[in-house]
């Protein structure tokens, strides 16, 4: 079983639907991180959190360190939301351990 | 402030060749990770450096090496070429030495052995 699991593997929705991305891990962390990640190959970070819900602009992110989960919300979602959303955790030895992503297409 | 460069964005090399990728993070960032990222693999954690000393190492051969610059600057080389080698190589910077600050990717060097 990965350390990262993230659900699900791909997504497909229509212009305007609200979007959720999952991720669950098995390890201790101090920090998750969400990134986003376009075709061109370009990876941008959306957000690091180690508690409660942070927002920034159409995007919400939540983690739950009891349940060891966390959730990426798109709300209002736009067909220049598609790419590949990455879900990473902080493990031992300050590595970052990765999800295999979340391919996410939304249709105008 | 200017982001994360990487050079070169494509590079094509045949079997048995080396290659130097280079990053050059954000103005006052001292750390800076390499991963590779293959459509089978995902990311894949190479090594971080910080400060000119390498802190981690993923679980690459040791045709993977790398080196970081007074001035924070990176490389990393791949020495003997397979065509396995083929990926996107992507280097990120952040302001402390873990990857548990947030990190700024650069685009990425598009490798193609053949």
């Amino acid at each position: 079983k990965n350390e990262v699991e993230q659900s699900p593997q791909n997504l497909t929705a229509q212009e305007g639907e609200f979007i959720t991305i999952n991720c669950s891990y098995s390890v201790g962390i101090s920090a998750l991180h969400w990134l986003q990640q376009h075709p061109g190959g370009g990876i941008v970070s959306l957000f690091m959190l180690s508690s409660g819900k942070k927002k920034h602009g159409r995007l919400i992110a939540t983690i739950n360190i009891q349940e060891k989960h966390s959730s990426l919300h798109i709300t209002a979602s736009h067909p220049r939301d598609s790419a590949v959303y990455i879900c990473a955790v902080k493990g031992g030895n300050y590595q970052l351990i990765w999800g295999a992503g979340t391919k996410l297409i939304i249709k105008p | 402030k200017a982001g994360v460069t990487q050079t070169p964005r494509y590079l094509i090399k045949t079997r048995g060749q080396q290659v130097t990728l280079s990053c050059s993070p954000i103005s006052g960032h001292r750390s800076v990770s390499w991963y590779q990222q293959t459509p089978g693999q995902g990311l894949q954690f190479l090594f971080e450096y910080f400060s000119e000393t390498q802190r981690n190492k993923g679980n690459f051969p040791g045709r993977f090496s790398g080196r970081q610059f007074s001035n924070s600057r990176s490389e990393m080389n791949v020495s003997t070429l397979e065509l396995g080698d083929s990926a996107l190589y992507l280097c990120a910077s952040s302001t402390a030495g873990t990857s548990a600050y947030e990190q700024y990717f650069g685009p990425g060097t598009r490798l193609t052995v053949t």
